[in-house]
């Protein structure tokens, strides 16, 4: 079993449209959180970083993370074209332990 | 405030060669962790470097090793080359091996 599942796509929306990014993980160890959003030929870009359950939001950007259910989400909202792009979901259990990446959600947002 | 750098962008090599990528970090960071991402995929961590000293090290077989620098940067060495090497290499830095982590663009190896 993977430590971290992640939905591939591609996902394909509107201008304007709310996109819901989500991710499972196995262990409840976990305690870290983040997003990131890889566009292509370039290295990821941090989004989001959570450290606990609930809700972070950062401007068109909340992250939701629910550890009864070992599951994250993030929504974007008012989404525009230039938030195309793949988005990364990241977890681990924090310093000197290793993080592990979903498999990327590919995003298109079509004007 | 420079960003993590990695060097060289490109590389093409042939099967059995060896090859060392360059990272430098973030200013203020002190820890570096190397990720292999083949196409379509998620990063995968390699290792980690605190301390000069390799903390960490994820699913990968001693082909893969690595060196940290005095002034925190780093070297990820690959020795005997496979087809399956082939990957973006992407260096993170961090403070004290802590959250969050800042990546580089990546080194892109291509294989012959």
């Amino acid at each position: 079993q993977k430590e971290v599942e992640q939905d591939p796509g591609p996902l394909s929306v509107p201008e304007g449209a709310i996109v819901s990014l989500n991710c499972t993980y196995s262990n409840s160890a976990f305690q870290y959180f983040m997003w990131y959003r890889q566009y292509s030929r370039k290295g990821p870009e941090l989004l989001m970083y959570t450290y606990s359950s609930g809700n972070k939001e950062d401007g068109r950007f909340t992250a939701q993370v629910d550890k009864s259910s070992k599951y994250i989400s993030l929504f974007i909202r008012d989404s525009q074209p230039s938030d195309s792009a793949t988005y990364l979901c990241a977890i681990g259990k924090g310093a000197g332990n290793q993080f592990y990446f979903g498999t990327g959600t590919s995003l298109t947002v079509i004007p | 405030d420079a960003g993590v750098t990695q060097s060289p962008t490109h590389l093409i090599k042939t099967r059995g060669q060896q090859v060392t990528l360059r990272c430098s970090p973030k200013s203020g960071h002190d820890t570096v962790s190397w990720y292999q991402q083949a196409l379509g995929q998620g990063p995968q961590f390699i290792f980690q470097y605190y301390e000069e000293e390799e903390r960490q090290r994820g699913n990968f077989p001693d082909r893969f090793s690595g060196h940290q620098f005095p002034n925190y940067s780093s070297e990820l060495n690959v020795n005997a080359l496979l087809l399956g090497d082939s990957a973006l290499y992407l260096c993170a830095s961090s403070k004290n091996g802590g959250q969050p982590q800042h990546f580089g663009d990546g080194t892109r190896l291509s294989i012959l």
